[in-house]
């Protein structure tokens, strides 16, 4: 079983729909959680945190549940510039220092006309 | 300022063959990470380095090693290429590492083994 599991999609929406992302991770030793974002054939960025309270930045709100080990992305009002790839990471410091970010296998985002 | 940079951009080796990548973090970060991403899947973490140090590994084999120098920039190596070693390789760099730390990352080298 993978560490960070997500559905690959590919999400196909029209412009202005609300779409979820969900992730799930198996280790409970996770510490920090993230959202990010890959453009084709460029580099991860990140979108935001995600924090057990709950967050949101503009039209995007993060939510964390530590005890079902789960975590979701909503995306309201998609907009055609929203097309991307969304990653899924967990983040834990590990034995001896330093950190290590995990990554889901990430989920496809198309947003059309 | 600049961000984290990578070099080269692009690189086509033949199996057998050594590569050696590099990446210079963003000012002010003293820890490098290097990721591997095959297509269609998240960056899998092959090492961090800080220090000077390879503090962490991923499940990476031997042949995949790499250096960080004084001015923490660092280099990846990897010995008898394999067509399986075709791949997107990340460098991700940050103050510190910890449990929020935001990584920043280059734009990555893509490595085509033929």
């Amino acid at each position: 079983r993978k560490e960070v599991e997500q559905d690959p999609g590919p999400f196909n929406v029209p412009e202005g729909a609300t779409v979820a992302f969900n992730c799930t991770y198996s280790n409970s030793a996770s510490q920090s959680f993230f959202w990010y974002r890959q453009d084709c054939r460029k580099e991860p960025k990140l979108l935001m945190s995600v924090y057990s309270s709950g967050n949101e930045d503009g039209r995007f709100t993060a939510q964390l549940n530590r005890a079902s080990q789960y975590i979701s992305l909503l995306i309201r009002d998609s907009k055609l510039s929203d097309s991307a790839t969304y990653l899924c990471v967990v983040t834990r410091v590990l034995t001896g220092g330093g950190n290590k970010l995990t990554f889901g296998t990430g989920t496809q985002l198309k947003v059309e006309l | 300022d600049a961000g984290v940079t990578q070099s080269p951009t692009h690189l086509i080796k033949t199996r057998g063959q050594q590569v050696t990548l590099r990446c210079s973090p963003k000012s002010g970060h003293d820890t490098v990470s290097w990721y591997q991403q095959a297509l269609g899947q998240g960056p899998q973490f092959i090492f961090q380095y800080y220090e000077e140090e390879e503090r962490q590994r991923g499940n990476f084999p031997d042949r995949f090693s790499g250096h960080q120098f004084p001015n923490y920039s660092s280099e990846l190596n990897v010995n008898a290429l394999l067509l399986g070693d075709s791949a997107l390789y990340l460098c991700a760099s940050s103050l510190g590492a910890f449990e929020n730390t935001e990584a920043f990352f280059g734009q990555g080298t893509r490595l085509t083994v033929v």
